[in-house]
């Protein structure tokens, strides 16, 4: 069936590059997403990417699609402690009647 | 400001207590999703609505859960008997559907079963 793998921790240091890393394996994802939970609350969609792009990059988001390999990536340039928080890569595919698939998420610890 | 809306926001009962807990998803949209967050699992899928008819709840233990769309402004996620290892911060998140659709998360309902 479909699935959505990521590691479910990660440490940067402040000002540093953050990297989150996804894996998918609907051929057919035809929107994958990148959403985030801060503490406390629900999940906020950050932002998304269409499958015909290989790239989307929005202020210090930077946003990876290699759909030859499956593999999804959330960069996140100059990391602050506001950013610390829980980070779901999710997709979505056509003919799956709606259903979006989310992966366990990968909790963001900033360092200082 | 359309939301999806949660209650209760927090539930402690009893081992052996029933719990239901509600969700109103956003006005229009026509998928609901149940979700399961707990530090060690991540977040787990247990059901799936498409037009209040259940598409997939082979996520959701079906001994003791059971989960309903009685109209299109409600669902329930109902845990009869709970037991310790319930405890968790459930998610309802709603969206309009349609192929490109974002899913709209409530603020979750948090149980704790002692």
């Amino acid at each position: 069936g479909e699935d959505v793998e990521q590691s479910l921790f990660l440490s940067v240091r402040e000002g540093d590059s953050s990297v989150i890393n996804c894996t998918y394996t609907d051929s057919s994802s035809t929107y994958l997403y990148w959403y985030k939970q801060e503490p406390g609350a629900g999940l906020q969609l950050l932002t998304y990417i269409f499958s015909n792009m290989d790239m989307k990059q929005d202020q210090r988001l930077t946003v990876l699609l290699n759909k030859k390999d499956k593999h999804l990536s959330l960069r996140i340039a100059d990391t602050q402690t506001g950013d610390s928080a829980i980070y779901f890569c999710a997709e979505i595919s056509a003919g799956r009647d709606d259903k979006i698939i989310f992966g366990k998420g990968t909790r963001l610890h900033i360092l200082p | 400001d359309a939301r999806v809306t949660q209650t209760p926001r927090h539930k402690v009962t009893e081992m052996g207590q029933e719990v239901t807990m509600r969700c109103q998803p956003i006005l229009g949209h026509n998928t609901v999703f149940w979700y399961r967050q707990t530090m060690m699992q991540g977040l787990e899928l247990l059901a799936y609505f498409r037009n209040r008819a259940p598409l997939d709840d082979s996520g959701m233990p079906k001994d003791r859960f059971s989960a309903e769309m009685p109209d299109a402004t409600l669902a329930t996620l109902k845990i009869q008997p709970s037991e310790p290892r319930d405890s968790a911060v459930y998610f309802c998140a709603s969206g309009p559907g349609q192929g490109k659709t974002e899913a709209f998360f409530g603020q979750g309902t948090r149980l704790t079963v002692v």
